[in-house]
């Protein structure tokens, strides 16, 4: 079955470092999501991504975060400097059409310390 | 007022019960309603997706939708200690892409064999 994946599934970083999370959606989606969820708190959207470029975003979703498809299969989130509140579950999302449902990978854990 | 309301549990059943999972919401342009279960540090996995008002079943899941009351609930029956989990609910308006879905805080359900 096709799935979402991940890397790294855990992620440690000092405050004030770049980290990259990277994502491979599933191959035939056109969207592609990131959320996040702080440790014992809901999950957040981030930002979607269509045909190379942010359709939305929120307001959580700050200059600090970039989000690229560098090539035909990966989707990455980049934090610039990160700090210590960055510390969550990071989820990486696609979905088929507009519309319809998206399918969540296993999450990101980074902790920023 | 949370544009997504969960009803919060913790929920404990045994094992054969009929559970309950509940969510109101606010914002009357959701129009995509989601059933999610997420296992501890793991990513959403979608059980249920409906977009009218209604019940829908898959299996031993059944999820119903409101509109006029903006309710969404998500029955089980026959409950397993596999239901074990966190189930959040997720909607999304119409016109723009599932993904950006606004979740609810979640309900941990424990069932006991």
């Amino acid at each position: 079955e096709p799935e979402v994946t991940q890397t790294p599934s855990h992620q440690v970083t000092q405050m004030g470092q770049e980290v990259i999370l990277r994502c491979v959606p599933i191959s035939n989606h056109l969207y592609f999501y990131w959320y996040r969820q702080i440790l014992g708190q809901k999950v957040e959207f981030l930002v979607s991504f269509y045909n190379n470029e942010i359709s939305e975003k929120s307001e959580i979703f700050d200059d600090q975060f970039s989000v690229e498809r560098p090539d035909g299969s990966n989707f990455t989130l980049k934090i610039r400097s990160t700090k210590l509140e960055d510390s969550a579950m990071y989820f990486c999302a696609s979905s088929e059409y507009q519309g319809t449902e998206a399918f969540f990978g296993q999450g990101t854990r980074l902790t920023v310390v | 007022q949370k544009e997504v309301e969960q009803d919060p549990g913790p929920l404990s059943v045994p094992e054969g019960a009929i559970v309950s999972l509940n969510c109101t919401y606010s914002n009357s342009a959701f129009q995509y309603f989601m059933w999610y279960r997420q296992y501890s540090r793991k990513g959403p996995e979608l059980l249920m997706y409906t977009y009218s008002s209604g019940n829908k079943e898959d299996g031993r899941f059944t999820a119903q939708v409101d509109k006029s009351s903006k309710y969404i609930s998500l029955f089980i029956r026959d409950s397993q200690p596999s239901d074990s989990a966190t189930y959040l609910c997720a909607m999304s308006p119409t016109n723009t892409n599932a993904g950006k879905s606004t979740f609810g805080d979640g309900t941990t359900l424990t069932v006991k064999p």
